[in-house]
């Protein structure tokens, strides 16, 4: 079935500093959705793509439904972000299939 | 923003009890998922529907039922609960469908502990 490889599993980033999360599809996707889970539990929408790049703050995504990957740039990290960072590739009309997840800790 | 509200937000069950999770969205979206999130796994497609009066199977729909009575409302119904459902359950909406855009909104979750 549609796969969805995540990496890293877990990152830690000191305040100020920054990194990339991916996700890899194995078919070609539609378009990616990417979330972060927070501290009470509840997800929170930070992307939607169907191709290209956005950019939100200290936050850039991009997706290349031809290679297969998406990508989430945290610059500039800070405490608040710390949480659990999903991707979700859109297979079809009604079906999303989500990466396992990236637990990120920003330390001071 | 879109509003979707799933009650309970904690749920104790015991095994072979019937648990009925509840998910509520005000936004009119057709699109409707029901998914479970354990560690190490991405969230898990249960259960979807893309209309009041539908429901459909997703990835893993075994010893889950579904019901869509509104646009509103759709629940997820555990017949007989048995410790594997025990799991963090997300209910979201979906404000496309087809070849257009889609975003997805989420609840904050119920939490499902089945002794």
């Amino acid at each position: 079935g549609d796969q969805v490889e995540q990496s890293p599993s877990a990152l830690s980033l000191h305040e100020g500093t920054g990194s990339a999360l991916r996700c890899n599809f194995t078919t070609t996707m539609r378009a990616v959705q990417w979330f972060r889970k927070n501290s009470r539990g509840s997800l929170i929408n930070l992307f939607y793509l169907a191709s290209g790049t956005k950019e939100n703050g200290r936050l850039k995504s991009a997706f290349d439904s031809k290679e297969r990957y998406s990508t989430l740039h945290i610059r500039d990290a800070q405490l608040e972000d710390s949480g659990t960072y999903f991707c979700a590739a859109r297979t079809g009309n009604y079906k999303y299939v989500f990466g396992a997840g990236t637990r990120l800790k920003v330390i001071a | 923003e879109a509003a979707v509200t799933q009650s309970p937000r904690n749920k104790v069950a015991v095994t072979g009890g019937k648990v009925t999770l509840s998910c509520n969205q005000t936004n009119n979206h057709n699109n409707m998922y029901w998914y479970r999130q354990d560690t190490g796994h991405g969230l898990r497609l249960i259960h979807y529907s893309y209309g009041a009066g539908s429901t459909e199977k997703g990835d893993i729909p075994d010893g889950y039922k579904a019901s869509r009575p509104s646009q509103e409302n759709f629940s997820l119904i555990l017949e007989l609960a048995t410790p594997s459902q025990t799991s963090v359950y997300f209910c979201a909406s979906g404000d496309a469908g087809g070849a257009r855009a889609e975003t997805l909104y989420f609840g904050s979750g119920t939490r499902l502990t089945v002794l």
